[in-house]
């Protein structure tokens, strides 16, 4: 079955600190992958999304994640958090021309001023 | 971008009675839609997939008698928990995909005392 993985659990960074969040999957045929972020209080929301084309993917609020396909990873980075970038980090990956998710266990990230 | 409510945001229930749960897509038709379940501090699990029209596709282990989902329109869900327990207690979070993405409502937090 396919599966999504998130090595951390939890992240605390300093303000202006870089950021990296790792996520792989278990599927060999072609995915979708997608990072949303959960604000305290708030619904989910996307953040970035790969389908084909150039693997460095840019999205909202200064993030972006490489696909590498040989690692199955899609990790999600950014050069310098800052205190509103607090909150729960969750990537998904859809698989073969279904349309439904299958969501990592989330990273909550803190950043502290 | 397109917007997705739920509602109630919130409902406390007592345990044994049945709870009812909306999804709308605010500005768009939905003939697929999702119903998710977020354990505390955990990832989303997808409990089944509603098509508009049709009979919902359950998740291995969700029991289709106890959740139940009606989609009658392009723009509605509804997810019906029946004789509900304790053990009911969670977050539902719904999603309407206007393909290729899913758009997630705020959540729906049970409470069954």
């Amino acid at each position: 079955a396919q599966s999504v993985s998130q090595h951390n659990h939890h992240v605390i960074l300093s303000e202006a600190a870089s950021l990296e969040l790792g996520c792989n999957y278990s599927y060999g045929g072609t995915v979708n992958l997608f990072w949303y972020v959960q604000y305290p209080g708030q619904h989910l929301q996307l953040l970035l999304k790969y389908f084909s084309g150039d693997p460095l993917v840019k999205g909202i609020k200064g993030f972006e994640a490489e696909f590498i396909k040989s690692k199955f990873s899609f990790n999600l980075r950014k050069p310098s958090v800052q205190w509103s970038d607090t909150a729960e980090y969750f990537c998904a990956v859809k698989t073969g021309g279904y349309n439904k998710l299958i969501f990592g266990a989330g990273t909550r990230l803190a950043v502290h001023p | 971008g397109a917007v997705v409510s739920q509602h109630p945001s919130r409902v406390i229930c007592k345990s044994g009675t049945s709870v009812k749960i909306e999804c709308r897509s605010l500005d768009f038709q939905a003939t697929t839609m999702f119903w998710y379940r977020q354990f505390p501090k955990q990832s989303l699990m997808l409990m089944a997939t509603s098509n508009e029209g049709s009979k919902a596709t359950y998740e291995q282990g969700v029991e289709k008698d106890k959740f139940l989902i009606n989609h009658a329109s392009l723009t509605l869900s509804t997810l019906t928990v029946t004789s509900a327990h304790p053990e009911d207690s969670s977050f539902y979070i719904c999603s309407a995909l206007d393909s290729p993405e899913q758009y997630f409502g705020p959540g729906t937090r049970l409470t069954v005392t």
